[in-house]
């Protein structure tokens, strides 16, 4: 499959200050990228879809002045989590597929921690 | 996000025995289904996935597709304890993926 990566894998950071996290398709020319929020013992979120060269679609009650995705590229995508606060600790996973296509590969995850 | 049900667990089986984990999705229009494994700290990895009824083996592991019933299930035959992990199943409509709570699987040695 392909490979995906993340940056940073952990970061902690103060209130109120923005956070940004990167994706990269590093071997697959992703047309759609997909943000996902863990929290403990619970199961992925989709937050939002990004294709490239457009307005990420946000799912319900997810903040998108909050969370800023862009995809400007078909290799990298971006997530800030803008203001950040302590309930926004959780771990954020990307994920790229392509076009129509039916799987998706999944980043390595960046796991944040607001105090 | 309710669109897939599964059982949290966790599943205890023995060393050397079939898990049988199941899922079941609310949107009829679900045309692919995914099950994923998860490690504690570590990002889903894909099994695989199956989009017709019936049943595709590879390896250890067995698909099951009912969409009739709206139910999928995965079997590990000879479960090991490097199986223990958590179980995620994923469906796919309109080129979105959502998935279950998982199911948290202990393999006993």
């Amino acid at each position: 499959g392909a490979v995906v990566s993340q940056h940073p894998s952990r970061v902690i950071c103060k209130s109120g200050t923005s956070v940004k996290i990167e994706c990269r398709s590093l071997d697959f020319q992703a047309t759609t990228m997909f943000w996902y929020r863990q929290f403990p013992k619970k199961s992925l979120m989709l937050m939002a879809t990004s294709n490239e060269g457009s307005k990420a679609t946000y799912e319900q009650g997810v903040e998108k002045d909050k969370f800023l995705i862009n995809h400007a590229s078909l290799t990298l995508s971006t997530l800030t989590v803008t203001s950040a606060h302590p309930e926004d600790s959780s771990f954020y996973i990307c994920s790229a597929g392509s076009l129509g296509g039916n799987e998706q590969f999944f980043g390595p995850g960046t796991r944040l921690t607001v105090l | 996000q309710k669109e897939v049900e599964q059982n949290s667990g966790p599943l205890s089986v023995p060393e050397g025995a079939i898990a049988s984990l199941n899922c079941t999705y609310s949107d009829r229009g679900s045309q692919s289904f995914f099950w994923y494994r998860q490690y504690s700290g570590k990002s889903p990895e894909l099994i695989m996935f199956i989009y017709s009824n019936g049943d595709k083996e590879d390896g250890r592991f067995t698909a099951q597709l009912n969409k009739a019933s709206q139910y999928v299930s995965l079997l590990i035959r000879d479960s090991q304890p490097s199986d223990s992990a958590t179980y995620l199943c994923a469906v796919n409509p309109f080129n979105k993926f959502y998935f279950g709570s998982g199911t948290k699987l202990n393999v006993k040695p």
